[in-house]
Formats: C-alpha cells, sequence, structure tokens
C-alpha cells in the first residue's frame, strides 16, 4: 500500500527550466511535508519542508505548492541548474504515534547544460 | 561532529551468511531508523528506534533484528541473508518530535549485496 505517490520516475529539464515534481497523498492524518534530496552515492538530505497551514513555501529557487484539498503538493525547480542534478524524494508524517516518515518512491533530476 | 556515520560501507555476503551493520549518531538524537533503498522503490523503512532500549517494527521488517543498547548506536542484523537483502540500506535519525520539523540526518549508506 503506497501512501504517497510520487511523479515522473525521471525528469530531464535543460538549464534554467522549471523542474516541477509532484506527490499526492490520501491519509488526512499526515500533518508535515518534506522534500529530501540525494546525490549518487550519498545519503539523503532534507531540502525544504512545509505544514498543510500553508499553501506554498518558498525557499531560494526551491518552492513547495501545497493543496490540501486535492491531497496534493509539488516542488519547483526555479532556474534549474546542473548541480540540481540528483534524485528527489516527497515525504509524510503522520500528526499521531512516532514520528515516522512514509517516502515516494523518488524523481531523477537531470537538469542539461 | 560527524553525524550519522555506517559502518561497513560496502559489504558481499553469501546466502545464509549474518552480519551486523552498524549506525552511529553524535548529535544526541532521540530517534534512529533502519531504511533500505532499491531501485524504483524509494526509502523503506524497516526498524525504527524511539530511545535506547526500544526498537519498533516498520514497513519491510521481515528478515531483519535491530537492538538499540546505547543511545548513540543503532544496530541492523541479517540473521540468514537471501538475495532479496541486496540493497542500500541507510540509517537515520532526529530529534524527540514533539511538533517540531522532526528532519532526519541520513548515513552515507551501506551497500550490500547478498549471492
Amino acid at each position: 500500500q503506497q501512501q504517497v505517490k510520487q511523479s515522473p520516475q525521471s525528469l530531464i529539464v535543460q538549464k534554467g527550466g522549471i523542474s516541477i515534481i509532484n506527490c499526492a497523498y490520501e491519509n488526512t492524518a499526515f500533518d508535515y511535508f518534506p522534500w529530501y534530496q540525494q546525490f549518487p552515492g550519498k545519503g539523503p538530505a532534507l531540502l525544504i519542508a512545509i505544514r498543510p497551514d500553508v499553501s506554498e513555501k518558498k525557499e531560494g529557487r526551491f518552492t513547495i505548492s501545497f493543496n490540501k484539498s486535492a491531497k496534493q503538493f509539488s516542488l519547483h525547480i526555479m532556474d534549474s541548474q546542473p548541480g540540481d542534478s540528483a534524485t528527489y524524494f516527497c515525504a509524510a508524517r503522520m500528526n499521531s504515534g512516532y514520528s515516522t516518515l512514509t517516502f515516494g518512491k523518488g524523481t531523477m533530476l537531470l537538469v542539461s547544460p | 561532529n560527524a553525524g550519522v556515520t555506517q559502518t561497513p560501507k560496502f559489504r558481499v555476503l553469501k546466502t545464509g551468511q549474518s552480519m551486523t551493520l552498524l549506525c552511529a549518531q553524535d548529535m544526541n538524537h532521540e530517534y534512529m531508523y533502519w531504511y533500505r533503498q532499491d531501485p524504483g522503490m524509494g526509502l523503506r523503512l524497516i526498524h525504527y528506534s524511539v530511545g535506547e532500549g526500544t526498537t519498533a517494527k516498520g514497513e519491510v521488517p521481515d528478515g531483519y533484528n535491530v537492538s538499540r543498547l546505547k543511545k548513540q548506536n543503532f544496530l541492523l542484523g541479517l540473521e540468514s541473508a537471501a538475495p532479496s537483502q541486496t540493497s542500500v540500506y541507510f540509517c537515520a535519525s532526529s530529534y524527540l518530535s514533539g511538533g517540531a520539523y522532526n528532519e532526519q540526518f541520513f548515513g552515507p549508506g551501506t551497500r550490500l549485496t547478498v549471492l
């Protein structure tokens, strides 16, 4: 049972373009939605996160858009750079019990020079 | 401040062999986690711990055991390795949640191959 669905699996964007990765969830008990970035051969690292009481959060070139009614959230990377080439994971955390994260399956982003 | 470290970085096992993966963190985090990462499957939680002496099952616990005898260490054991356990294993740690953002800090991973 996949609780967080992520798309696309892979994405190629030209340098300077906008990269968009989408995630959808069904469980309304999720209360925290982080995105993790993973470079080849490394562990994932937190990139940006949002709570469902806001519709957008921006940090530099990275923006999370959150649509609570549609149960969807997305990561936008503006002015994409070759250094952004990595695998991106969305995740969600339950607001009860212990705080484990449920991850999407990941999106491999390649930004071409 | 080393963050989260994992030992070993690489390992090749034969079917039926056993091994232990070690995770250590120096951030005084309460929570620790073991994930496996397989192509197209994302990160799947194997076991986790919410404090010294406690462990709990995650999404894919079968074939693995864990122990948290010290707050800074979290061990993942494979008693009888199977080819299906070929994967990259990541350890992570985080502060106690309590309403905070609960950022998980990941180690560099252990690449395990079971022949």
